[in-house]
């Protein structure tokens, strides 16, 4: 079946680079996400890779992706204390619409 | 402005007493799906809609309700809550055929006493 894992909490210093991972067992996943809750808000897209890449970089965000492993991450570069929220990380089994969580990692930035 | 909108924000009801969660879309899209975030478990997605007319259960589907008259609104019906049904609900849209396109609303959190 269709199952997402994350770890619950991470806690990093200000300046800090802030590395959040996940796994899925779907394979047949085409598209993998990144989401951020910000405290009483809704959900922010962040940044999505296509399965067929292994890497994507957008300003202080990078996603690697190991298909084989079926391992995603989200490195944050330079962490500030905006960057405090709950990430989720998302697939889309077989190109439907259907997005299929984690139970989020909550980011704490130290100052 | 490009939104997605949901009443009410806030709602504390007893258990039993029938209600409806509104969302509406101002971007003409023609997916619309219910998800529900509760601690530990991430958001499971309870209902969505294709198209007018068009709705199908998600993953939780069980004591809820929907419907899709209009394009742009798809409101949740809970018709006899209860106290398991406490939760954070969102509402997302889409135009496209993947789910990158979505845009969620803001939440509403439901308190069932």
């Amino acid at each position: 079946g269709e199952d997402v894992e994350q770890s619950l909490f991470l806690s990093v210093r200000e300046g800090d680079s802030s590395v959040i991972n996940c796994t899925y067992t779907d394979s047949s996943s085409t598209y993998l996400y990144w989401y951020k809750q910000e405290p009483g808000a809704g959900l922010q897209l962040l940044t999505y890779i296509f399965s067929n890449m292994d890497m994507k970089q957008d300003q202080r965000l990078t996603v690697l992706l190991n298909k084989k492993d079926k391992h995603l991450s989200l490195r944050i570069a330079d962490t500030q204390t905006g960057d405090s929220a709950i990430y989720f990380c998302a697939e889309t089994p077989d190109s439907s619409y259907k997005l299929i969580f984690g139970s989020g990692t909550r980011l704490l930035v130290r100052p | 402005e490009a939104q997605v909108t949901q009443n009410p924000r806030y709602l504390i009801t007893v258990t039993g007493k029938k209600l409806t969660v509104t969302c509406s879309q101002n971007m003409n899209h023609e997916y619309m799906s219910w998800y529900r975030q509760d601690p530990g478990l991430g958001l499971r997605q309870i209902y969505y809609s294709m198209n007018v007319e068009v709705t199908d259960k998600g993953d939780v589907p069980e004591g809820y309700k929907v419907s899709r008259k209009e394009k742009r609104n798809f409101p949740l019906i809970l018709e006899s809550p209860s106290p398991n049904q406490t939760s954070l609900y969102f509402c997302a849209s889409s135009s496209g055929q993947l789910a990158y396109e979505q845009y969620f609303g803001p939440g509403t959190r439901l308190t069932v006493t």
